[in-house]
């Protein structure tokens, strides 16, 4: 059964550094989606992806944010400057043909930063 | 600004039904009732969706009652495996996001 895969499954980095976030959603989806979940809250949607540009954000998707797809295959989150608060889990999504249908959630990314 | 309503936690014997309310007494005539589960820390997983009829798959049914104000998901076996917390959600069709809420934890027991 296909499945959208992320790397790293744990990423630690220092106040202040750039992190990349990858995800390889589902190869037919065509909608793409980051969540994050702060330990112990809930899973709070970020942006989503469609057509090679953005489609909606959240409040939380400042300036600090970025994504891009820069292949056929990867998804990508950025985060130019990470403050300890961007310490959660990361969560990539896909959904196929239209964005009403269901999501499929990768397995998260782990981000501390210390 | 939660659309949705679920008990914050919920028991259930193995083999047994479980049965896991949602209310949404402000759901629009386009929005979708979706649910999906979060084992843990894992990615939440999408178990079923629908708009006013009563649907399953092979994991769960979802019974929305007539008046779209509540639904149920139920669980016809549960197994320790079940063990997860359940989110209940309200989508309008076009809409890209999923709102999660704090959902149901459910705990599976032997």
């Amino acid at each position: 059964e296909p499945e959208v895969t992320q790397t790293p499954s744990h990423q630690v980095t220092q106040m202040g550094q750039e992190v990349i976030l990858r995800c390889v959603p589902i190869s037919n989806h065509l909608y793409f989606y980051w969540y994050r979940q702060i330990l112990g809250q809930k899973v709070e949607f970020l942006v989503s992806f469609y057509n090679n540009e953005i489609s909606e954000k959240s409040e939380i998707f400042d300036d600090q944010f970025s994504v891009e797809r820069p292949d056929g295959s990867n998804f990508t989150l950025k985060i130019r400057s990470t403050k300890l608060e961007d310490s959660a889990m990361y969560f990539c999504a896909s959904s196929g043909g239209r964005p009403r249908i269901e999501q499929y959630f990768g397995p998260g990314t782990r981000l501390t930063v210390t | 600004d939660a659309k949705t309503t679920q008990p914050p936690s919920m028991d259930c014997a193995e083999g047994r039904a479980a049965n896991l309310p949602c209310n949404h007494s402000t759901i629009s005539g386009n929005e979708y009732v979706y649910w999906y589960r979060q084992i843990h820390s894992q990615g939440p997983q999408y178990i079923i969706h629908g708009l006013k009829n009563n649907e399953t798959n092979e994991m769960a049914s979802l019974i929305i009652t007539e008046d779209r104000k509540s639904s149920t998901l139920i669980l016809p076996h549960a197994t320790l495996r079940d063990t997860a917390v359940y989110y209940c959600i309200v989508r309008v069709e076009g809409n890209n996001d999923m709102r999660f809420g704090a959902g149901t934890r459910l705990t599976v027991k032997p």
